[in-house]
Protein backbone atom coordinates (compact mmCIF):
# COMPACT_ATOMS: atom_id res chain seq x y z
CA UNK A 1 0.00 0.00 0.00
CA UNK A 2 1.27 3.22 -0.48
CA UNK A 3 -0.73 4.81 2.63
CA UNK A 4 1.51 6.05 5.01
CA UNK A 5 0.42 4.52 8.44
CA UNK A 6 -0.37 6.90 12.10
CA UNK A 7 0.07 6.24 15.44
CA UNK A 8 -1.42 5.58 17.60
CA UNK A 9 -4.63 4.80 15.92
CA UNK A 10 -6.69 6.43 19.14
CA UNK A 11 -5.48 9.20 21.79
CA UNK A 12 -7.33 10.31 24.94
CA UNK A 13 -6.14 13.32 27.14
CA UNK A 14 -7.04 15.85 29.59
CA UNK A 15 -7.97 19.05 28.04
CA UNK A 16 -4.29 21.10 28.29
CA UNK A 17 -2.06 18.46 27.73
CA UNK A 18 -0.16 18.09 24.47
CA UNK A 19 -1.45 15.66 21.84
CA UNK A 20 1.39 13.87 19.49
CA UNK A 21 0.64 11.89 16.59
CA UNK A 22 2.94 9.83 14.17
CA UNK A 23 3.04 9.17 10.53
CA UNK A 24 5.21 6.93 8.62
CA UNK A 25 5.56 6.57 4.78
CA UNK A 26 7.18 4.23 2.49
CA UNK A 27 8.88 6.02 -0.89
CA UNK A 28 10.25 9.42 -1.69
CA UNK A 29 7.67 12.58 -1.13
CA UNK A 30 7.41 16.11 -2.18
CA UNK A 31 5.25 17.02 0.50
CA UNK A 32 2.88 15.72 3.75
CA UNK A 33 -0.47 17.38 4.51
CA UNK A 34 -1.85 16.73 8.36
CA UNK A 35 -6.07 17.23 8.08
CA UNK A 36 -8.34 16.72 11.34
CA UNK A 37 -11.71 15.31 10.69
CA UNK A 38 -14.57 15.56 12.88
CA UNK A 39 -17.57 13.40 13.14
CA UNK A 40 -19.30 12.80 10.40
CA UNK A 41 -17.81 15.94 8.20
CA UNK A 42 -15.20 16.41 5.50
CA UNK A 43 -11.41 17.13 6.03
CA UNK A 44 -9.90 20.01 7.04
CA UNK A 45 -6.55 20.82 6.10
CA UNK A 46 -4.20 21.44 8.75
CA UNK A 47 -0.60 22.00 7.47
CA UNK A 48 1.29 21.08 4.62
CA UNK A 49 5.00 21.03 4.90
CA UNK A 50 7.73 20.21 1.83
CA UNK A 51 10.44 17.62 1.72
CA UNK A 52 12.70 20.20 2.16
CA UNK A 53 11.47 21.55 5.20
CA UNK A 54 12.32 20.31 8.85
CA UNK A 55 9.20 21.77 10.65
CA UNK A 56 6.34 23.84 10.34
CA UNK A 57 4.34 25.69 12.82
CA UNK A 58 0.74 26.97 12.87
CA UNK A 59 -0.84 28.07 16.22
CA UNK A 60 -0.79 25.48 18.51
CA UNK A 61 0.18 23.10 15.56
CA UNK A 62 3.93 22.11 15.32
CA UNK A 63 4.58 19.68 12.40
CA UNK A 64 7.93 18.12 11.79
CA UNK A 65 9.39 15.87 9.06
CA UNK A 66 12.23 13.65 9.06
CA UNK A 67 12.73 12.41 5.65
CA UNK A 68 15.78 9.77 6.22
CA UNK A 69 13.10 7.98 8.53
CA UNK A 70 10.20 8.51 6.33
CA UNK A 71 8.38 10.09 9.55
CA UNK A 72 6.23 12.87 10.26
CA UNK A 73 4.96 14.14 13.82
CA UNK A 74 1.76 16.64 14.57
CA UNK A 75 2.05 18.11 17.98
CA UNK A 76 -1.09 20.01 19.19
CA UNK A 77 -0.04 21.68 22.35
CA UNK A 78 -2.61 22.99 25.15
CA UNK A 79 -5.41 20.95 23.44
CA UNK A 80 -9.08 21.97 23.91
CA UNK A 81 -12.26 19.69 24.03
CA UNK A 82 -12.76 20.92 20.21
CA UNK A 83 -9.97 19.35 19.37
CA UNK A 84 -11.34 15.70 19.58
CA UNK A 85 -11.64 14.67 15.93
CA UNK A 86 -9.52 12.56 13.77
CA UNK A 87 -6.29 13.92 12.38
CA UNK A 88 -4.89 12.24 9.45
CA UNK A 89 -1.47 12.40 7.22
CA UNK A 90 -1.86 12.85 3.62
CA UNK A 91 1.45 12.10 0.97
CA UNK A 92 2.24 12.55 -2.16
CA UNK A 93 4.20 10.20 -4.06
CA UNK A 94 6.69 11.91 -6.42
CA UNK A 95 5.70 12.38 -9.89
CA UNK A 96 2.28 10.90 -8.73
CA UNK A 97 0.68 13.88 -8.22
CA UNK A 98 -1.67 11.98 -6.28
CA UNK A 99 -1.99 12.26 -2.25
CA UNK A 100 -3.13 9.15 -0.19
CA UNK A 101 -3.85 9.15 3.55
CA UNK A 102 -2.74 7.35 6.41
CA UNK A 103 -5.26 5.47 8.62
CA UNK A 104 -5.37 8.44 11.07
CA UNK A 105 -5.32 9.09 14.51
CA UNK A 106 -8.96 9.45 16.66
CA UNK A 107 -8.03 12.33 19.23
CA UNK A 108 -10.18 12.32 22.19
CA UNK A 109 -9.85 15.45 24.30
CA UNK A 110 -11.86 15.67 27.27
CA UNK A 111 -12.99 18.58 29.10
CA UNK B 1 -17.56 32.07 1.16
CA UNK B 2 -16.21 30.01 -1.25
CA UNK B 3 -16.17 26.31 -0.57
CA UNK B 4 -17.67 22.78 -1.84
CA UNK B 5 -20.86 21.65 -1.26
CA UNK B 6 -21.98 18.14 -1.62
CA UNK B 7 -25.44 17.23 -1.86
CA UNK B 8 -27.22 15.48 -0.91
CA UNK B 9 -25.54 14.52 2.63
CA UNK B 10 -27.73 11.64 3.13
CA UNK B 11 -28.56 9.00 0.14
CA UNK B 12 -30.31 6.13 0.35
CA UNK B 13 -30.50 3.31 -2.50
CA UNK B 14 -31.83 0.00 -3.18
CA UNK B 15 -29.35 -2.55 -3.64
CA UNK B 16 -28.60 -2.41 -7.81
CA UNK B 17 -30.38 1.07 -8.21
CA UNK B 18 -28.08 3.55 -9.72
CA UNK B 19 -27.25 6.78 -7.44
CA UNK B 20 -25.70 9.92 -8.53
CA UNK B 21 -23.98 12.11 -6.02
CA UNK B 22 -23.27 15.82 -6.84
CA UNK B 23 -20.52 18.11 -5.98
CA UNK B 24 -20.20 21.81 -6.69
CA UNK B 25 -16.92 23.61 -6.24
CA UNK B 26 -16.70 28.03 -6.02
CA UNK B 27 -13.14 27.97 -5.44
CA UNK B 28 -12.64 27.82 -9.53
CA UNK B 29 -9.88 24.51 -8.70
CA UNK B 30 -8.65 22.66 -11.65
CA UNK B 31 -8.65 19.12 -9.91
CA UNK B 32 -11.76 17.71 -8.05
CA UNK B 33 -11.77 14.41 -6.33
CA UNK B 34 -13.83 11.86 -4.97
CA UNK B 35 -12.68 9.54 -2.05
CA UNK B 36 -14.76 7.04 -0.47
CA UNK B 37 -14.71 6.61 3.14
CA UNK B 38 -15.53 3.76 5.08
CA UNK B 39 -16.45 3.72 9.44
CA UNK B 40 -12.98 4.42 10.86
CA UNK B 41 -10.73 4.01 7.69
CA UNK B 42 -9.06 6.93 5.60
CA UNK B 43 -10.24 8.45 3.00
CA UNK B 44 -9.41 6.04 -0.63
CA UNK B 45 -9.06 7.63 -3.55
CA UNK B 46 -11.38 6.49 -6.44
CA UNK B 47 -10.44 9.20 -9.42
CA UNK B 48 -9.62 12.65 -9.91
CA UNK B 49 -10.00 15.34 -12.67
CA UNK B 50 -7.45 17.51 -13.81
CA UNK B 51 -10.06 19.92 -15.82
CA UNK B 52 -11.15 17.83 -18.43
CA UNK B 53 -8.92 14.92 -18.20
CA UNK B 54 -9.77 11.91 -16.23
CA UNK B 55 -7.95 10.13 -14.06
CA UNK B 56 -9.21 6.47 -12.64
CA UNK B 57 -6.99 4.87 -10.01
CA UNK B 58 -6.22 1.27 -11.23
CA UNK B 59 -8.32 -0.57 -8.13
CA UNK B 60 -11.55 1.62 -8.60
CA UNK B 61 -14.02 -0.88 -9.35
CA UNK B 62 -15.83 -0.12 -12.92
CA UNK B 63 -19.26 0.28 -11.46
CA UNK B 64 -18.06 3.84 -10.12
CA UNK B 65 -18.54 6.61 -13.26
CA UNK B 66 -17.80 10.21 -13.13
CA UNK B 67 -18.51 12.70 -15.24
CA UNK B 68 -17.49 16.84 -14.86
CA UNK B 69 -19.56 19.09 -17.23
CA UNK B 70 -17.73 22.06 -15.79
CA UNK B 71 -15.41 23.88 -13.87
CA UNK B 72 -18.09 23.70 -11.09
CA UNK B 73 -19.27 20.26 -10.95
CA UNK B 74 -18.66 16.69 -10.59
CA UNK B 75 -20.72 13.97 -10.47
CA UNK B 76 -20.03 10.09 -9.07
CA UNK B 77 -22.26 7.65 -10.37
CA UNK B 78 -22.45 4.47 -9.01
CA UNK B 79 -24.15 2.27 -11.56
CA UNK B 80 -25.50 -1.01 -9.63
CA UNK B 81 -24.59 -0.46 -5.62
CA UNK B 82 -23.93 -3.55 -3.89
CA UNK B 83 -24.05 -3.50 -0.06
CA UNK B 84 -20.59 -3.27 0.12
CA UNK B 85 -20.61 0.42 -1.23
CA UNK B 86 -22.38 1.53 1.68
CA UNK B 87 -19.69 4.43 2.87
CA UNK B 88 -19.16 8.37 3.52
CA UNK B 89 -18.42 9.71 -0.09
CA UNK B 90 -16.07 12.77 -0.68
CA UNK B 91 -15.47 15.64 -3.01
CA UNK B 92 -12.21 17.90 -2.69
CA UNK B 93 -11.04 20.22 -5.30
CA UNK B 94 -7.53 21.61 -5.40
CA UNK B 95 -6.02 24.58 -7.67
CA UNK B 96 -3.60 22.21 -9.31
CA UNK B 97 -1.90 19.11 -8.78
CA UNK B 98 0.74 17.92 -5.74
CA UNK B 99 1.42 20.54 -3.70
CA UNK B 100 -1.46 22.22 -2.71
CA UNK B 101 -4.07 21.27 -0.40
CA UNK B 102 -7.15 20.05 -0.56
CA UNK B 103 -10.35 21.36 0.31
CA UNK B 104 -13.33 19.07 0.97
CA UNK B 105 -16.83 18.95 1.05
CA UNK B 106 -18.63 17.43 3.97
CA UNK B 107 -19.54 14.48 2.15
CA UNK B 108 -22.13 12.22 0.91
CA UNK B 109 -23.30 9.20 3.56
CA UNK B 110 -24.87 6.19 1.15
CA UNK B 111 -26.82 3.81 2.43
CA UNK B 112 -27.69 0.94 0.54
CA UNK B 113 -31.17 -1.54 1.19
Amino acid sequence: SQQGEEDPQALSIQEGENATMNCSYKTSINNLQWYRQNSGRGLVHLILIRSNEREKHSGRLRVTLDTSKKSSSLLITASRAADTASYFCATDYYNFNKFYFGSGTKLNVKP
Amino acid sequence: DAMVIQNPRYQVTQFGKPVTLSCSQTLNHNVMYWYQQKSSQAPKLLFHYYDKDFNNEADTPDNFQSRRPNTSFCFLDIRSPGLGDAAMYLCATSSSLGNQPQHFGDGTRLSIL
